[in-house]
């Protein structure tokens, strides 16, 4: 069965504090894993996807990184508009499901 | 472009009472899905479209219908609604290339009393 682990669950950052945000997974075949943000009251909103280990996507602020067993989202630099809740997902091999981890609730203080 | 909507944004029922969460998109996409969103369990998969007239189950798909009967359209069907379905519910709807990502609508808040 493929799972998702997202941590920490919530994350406090100072504007201008860079950090990491974590996504573990198990997947039978990995077809792709996926970034997406999530504003309150808002539904999830496509951020990237990454397909195999190495490979790294890159937009404003956020670099998505993958490897055999994780994938990190890097924040660089981050402002008050990045706070959201970030969401990881995963499709295996011969699946239509996307499997998605709890989210990580990201805060960034002025 | 309108992309996924989904009606009504919130509603409240009494437990027993049946209701149908529309869903519709105008991107001519084939794929078609619908999520629950509960506090500190993420997002679960109740049931998915690949294509007009199939349909099928997703991790908790129990108390709810769904069809197809057009590839724009999704409804979810609640037949006897019960407090253990208050949730927030989305639909998404992606291309049927492989890793097309999926499009959400901004979701249904749904409170069963």
């Amino acid at each position: 069965e493929d799972q998702v682990t997202q941590s920490p669950e919530a994350l406090r950052l100072q504007e201008g504090e860079s950090s990491s945000l974590n996504c573990s997974y198990t997947v039978s075949g990995l077809r792709g894993l996926f970034w997406y943000r999530q504003d309150p009251g808002k539904g999830p909103e496509f951020l990237f996807t990454l397909y195999s280990a190495g490979e790294e996507k890159e937009k404003e602020r956020l670099k998505a990184t993958l490897t055999k067993k994780e994938s990190f989202l890097h924040i660089t630099a981050p402002k008050p508009e990045d706070s959201a809740t970030y969401l990881c997902a995963v499709k295996g091999d011969g699946s239509e499901k996307l499997v998605f981890g709890k989210g990580t609730k990201l805060t960034v203080n002025p | 472009n309108a992309g996924v909507t989904q009606t009504p944004k919130f509603q409240v029922l009494k437990t027993g009472q049946s209701m149908t969460l529309q869903c519709a998109q105008d991107m001519n996409h084939e794929y078609m899905s619908w999520y629950r969103q509960d506090p500190g369990m993420g997002l679960r998969l109740i049931h998915y479209s690949v294509g007009a007239g199939i349909t099928d189950q997703g991790e908790v798909p129990n108390g709810y219908n769904v069809s197809r009967s057009t590839t724009e359209d999704f409804p979810l069907r609640l037949l006897s609604a019960a407090p253990s379905q208050t949730s927030v519910y989305f639909c998404a709807s992606s291309h049927p290339e492989q890793n097309s990502p999926l499009h959400f609508g901004n979701g249904t808040r749904l409170t069963v009393t």
